[in-house]
């Protein structure tokens, strides 16, 4: 069963950039026909998705964050990470990964939360 | 975009009552929906996929129903770890997006 866990700092200054790794467990990120996403949460909101990267290496992002968002692989650490720059207070959120196929996310991590403040 | 809007955004019942939660999308996106289920400070869980597929492992109360613009998530009786946040949402596109969320809440 493919576990997913998110990390990196809680805190982040307005103005940085945030980076978030999620470290896949149980499964290769370079096999399957798998999307690996990155969503987030506001507290007491909905969900906003901000991009995925395929097996292949290639990548969507949501076009409303397409000019601060960079999300990469590591196969050789079987991770994959979420940069975010320039962030501000309404970049604060829980921040999760996913994976699954198409545009469906049939696993996630437990998600972790990242302030912007100064 | 394609916009995802549920409703209601939330529902008071009753352990054993069905629960309907609808979805309506702004465009057609044919079957291309899944539902989740969100318990406080808990990740989303997958319960339905391609509008009507059970996901593995998700009890058989759980159905759901819809194509093209109106989908909706079904609840045959409601348990006491059913009262949760459902959230729609489309997979029509790269552009995935969500509903607001219906909360269900216990009467």
């Amino acid at each position: 069963q493919v576990q997913l866990q998110e990390s990196g700092p809680g805190l982040v200054k307005p103005s940085q950039t945030l980076s978030l790794t999620c470290t896949v467990s149980g499964g290769s990120i370079s096999s399957g026909s798998y999307y690996w996403s990155w969503i987030r949460q506001p507290a007491g909101k909905g969900l906003e998705w901000i991009g995925r990267i395929y097996t292949s290496g290639s990548t969507n992002y949501n076009p409303s964050l397409k000019s601060r968002v960079t999300i990469s692989v590591d196969t050789s650490k079987n991770q994959f990470s979420l940069k975010l720059s320039s962030v501000t207070a309404a970049d604060t959120a829980v921040y999760y990964c996913a994976r699954g196929p198409y545009s469906y996310f049939q696993h996630w991590g437990q998600g972790t939360l990242v302030t912007v403040s100064s | 975009d394609i916009q995802m809007t549920q409703s209601p955004s939330s529902v008071s019942a009753s352990v054993g009552d069905r629960v309907t939660i609808t979805c309506r999308a702004s465009q057609g996106i044919s079957s291309w929906l899944a539902w989740y289920q969100q318990k406080p400070g808990k990740a989303p869980k997958l319960l339905i996929y391609a509008a009507s597929s059970l996901q593995s492992g998700v009890p058989s109360r759980f159905s759901g129903s819809g194509s093209g613009t109106d989908f909706t998530l079904t609840i045959s009786s409601l348990q006491p770890e059913d009262f949760a946040t459902y959230y729609c949402q489309q997979a029509n596109s790269f552009l995935a997006t969500f509903g607001q969320g219906t909360k269900v809440e216990i009467k």
